[in-house]
């Protein structure tokens, strides 16, 4: 079975910092990751996603992932954070040959002017 | 170019009533979806479509049923409304098998009484 933990609840930073949203998971094979991002009262957006290859992915409004497998660990990274980036993050998961994701419980980033 | 699109936005239940919750995306994708999205939780798999004409069970198929209507559109139905299904519910679709990224809808917010 694939899963993912994210291993903090809340995470605040002050803008202009950088900031880190830590994830970690388990499945069979190779994996294919995805960071989602939800504000208030919306659904999720994509972000970013690792399939192959490079193991620093870079995605939407600034935001990078890396790649570790043998930490089985995918961080999300930006390297100056805006108040605009408070939301919910979410982690997800899939196998080779799988339809299905598997998220996070997610992570609350709240960034203070 | 309305992406994925869910009714009602919101939907007060009492207990043993049923109802249905209509998603329709209009981007040809193949797969779609029904997750649920409660605090701490995350998102969890409810059914999936990966295909016009199947349905396959999720995480936690118990109290719903599904109906891929079309390659448009993927109901969601309440037969008997409990307490515990008091949740958001989001839809989303995905062109090809799963290495793209999932589109979600704006979800619906239920509530059982």
């Amino acid at each position: 079975a694939q899963s993912v933990a994210q291993p903090e609840d809340q995470v605040n930073v002050a803008e202009g910092n950088p900031l880190t949203v830590k994830c970690t998971y388990s499945v069979s094979g190779n994996p294919y990751l995805f960071w989602y991002v939800q504000y208030p009262n919306r659904g999720l957006q994509f972000l970013l996603k690792y399939i192959t290859g490079d193991n620093l992915v870079k995605g939407s409004y600034g935001f990078e992932a890396e790649f570790n497998k043998s930490q089985t660990s995918f961080h999300l990274k930006k390297p100056s954070a805006l108040v605009s980036d408070s939301a919910l993050y979410f982690c997800a998961v899939r196998g080779h040959n799988d339809y299905k994701l598997s998220f996070g419980a997610g992570t609350t980033v709240t960034v203070r002017a | 170019n309305a992406g994925v699109t869910q009714t009602p936005k919101f939907q007060v239940l009492k207990t043993g009533q049923s109802m249905t919750l209509q998603c329709a995306q209009d981007m040809n994708h193949n797969s779609m979806y029904w997750y649920r999205q409660d605090p701490g939780m995350g998102l969890r798999l409810i059914y999936y479509s990966a295909s016009e004409g199947t349905t396959d069970k999720g995480e936690v198929p118990n109290g719903y049923n599904v109906s891929r209507l079309n390659k448009r559109e993927f109901s969601l139905r309440l037969e008997s409304a409990a307490p515990s299904q008091t949740s958001v519910y989001f839809c989303a679709s995905i062109y090809g098998q799963g290495l793209n990224e999932q589109y979600f809808g704006p979800g619906t917010r239920l509530t059982v009484t």
